[in-house]
Formats: C-alpha cells, structure tokens, sequence
C-alpha cells in the first residue's frame, strides 16, 4: 500500500536557526497538503500544492512539491517558538498521512 | 462558523467494553473522517462517510465501525475494546471534494484499562 514518510521524525532547533522536513510518497500524489499539529491541539491546515515543482510562501514558511509529485518540503526560515509543534504532509485525496516531524525550538 | 465538535473530550474504559464516539462537522460539510492517532503510529485513517455512505475504508479490523445521519453528523464505535486502542480519535470535516482540505476536531482522548 501506499507509504508517505517524513524525514526527520523529531528535530530540535535553536530559536532563529531553519528548520526542514521533508516529505516522501511510494506513490505519484495528485496533490499534497502540509498541516500542523501544536502540542495537545488538533491537526490545522497549513497549504495544498498541486503542481509539479509548485513553490508556495506563507511569511517564513516555504512549500515545495517535487518535479515527480512524490516528495515535497517544508523550510522554516527563523524559527520561533510559536513554530513547536507536529508538522504532517497528507495525500490530498486518499487520507494517508505522512509520520509527521515533531519540532522543539529552543529559546 | 462554528468548527468541528466532538464528544466526549475523554473517555475511560476497560478491556472487552464498547464504546461510540460522536463528531459534528461544520454546517455544510458532507464529508465526515475518522482518524486515530498513537505516538507510535501517527495519523491513521479510519474511515470516511460522505451523505451517510461509507465512502472510503482504512486498514482497521471490523470492530471498528461508523455510521453518518442526515445532519451529516457521524458516530465511531468501537467493539470489544483492547488496550492498543488507547488513542487520540480524531475526526475531520469537508466539502467532499478531491484535494479540499480537512478541518479537524478537538478528538477524543479513549483510555483503554
């Protein structure tokens, strides 16, 4: 079946460094969703990619999806403490989710 | 626009009882999924209802089980428990449509003695 895995699966920052997880699919993905767990709360939506090679900014977040459409990453740049938490990268369509990169940022 | 509700928050139960959850989706949403969540296992797909039908299916055994009503509202049951189903049960609400995103519950916290 299909397989989303997500390096690293724990990361610990200095507050101000940059922060990378990366995404990895078995499968050609139509689209890929990132979302972001904070510690105790619920997954929340953060983008959807579609394109090959699509790039997507949102203030220090940078999205990127794969020329193939079966990895993707996320950039960090400056992470702050608000960043803490579980990032997911998901199948848009078919509910998998990837095994998620907690990240601690350290004041 | 009121998010996604669920209930119970948290639930205690023991080995061999059952158990049903309950979600309500955001006013409009067709689509209701059903996710559990381990620290070892990480976001795991239940099931999806979309207009009271069981759309989609994951990889879990028969005791686990869901139904959706008219109001798109959707209740999880969980047979003759066993204590790996210990988890955060969440569940998430859609348009329906490929490729939009979820919008997920606060979930239920089970705890199986």
């Amino acid at each position: 079946g299909q397989q989303v895995m997500q390096i690293p699966q724990y990361q610990h920052v200095q507050e101000g460094e940059d922060f990378t997880t990366y995404c990895n699919s078995s499968t050609t993905l139509s689209n890929i969703q990132w979302y972001k767990q904070r510690p105790g709360g619920h997954p929340v939506f953060l983008i959807q990619l579609v394109k090959s090679g699509e790039v997507k900014k949102q203030k220090r977040l940078t999205f990127q999806f794969g020329e193939a459409k079966k990895n993707s990453s996320l950039h960090i740049t400056a992470t702050q403490t608000t960043d803490v938490g579980t990032y997911f990268c998901a199948d848009g369509n078919q509910f998998y989710f990837g095994t998620g990169t907690s990240l601690t940022v350290i004041p | 626009k009121a998010g996604v509700t669920q209930t119970p928050r948290y639930l205690i139960k023991t080995r061999g009882q059952q158990v049903t959850l309950s979600c309500s989706p955001i006013s409009g949403h067709r689509s209701v999924s059903w996710y559990q969540q381990t620290p070892g296992q990480g976001l795991q797909f239940l099931f999806e209802y979309f207009s009271e039908t069981q759309r989609n299916k994951g990889n879990f055994p028969g005791r686990f089980s869901g139904r959706q009503f008219s109001n798109s509202r959707s209740e999880m049951n969980v047979s003759t428990l066993e204590l790996g189903d210990s988890a955060l049960y969440l569940c998430a609400s859609s348009l329906g449509l490929a490729g939009t995103q979820e919008y997920f519950g606060p979930g239920t916290r089970l705890t199986v003695l």
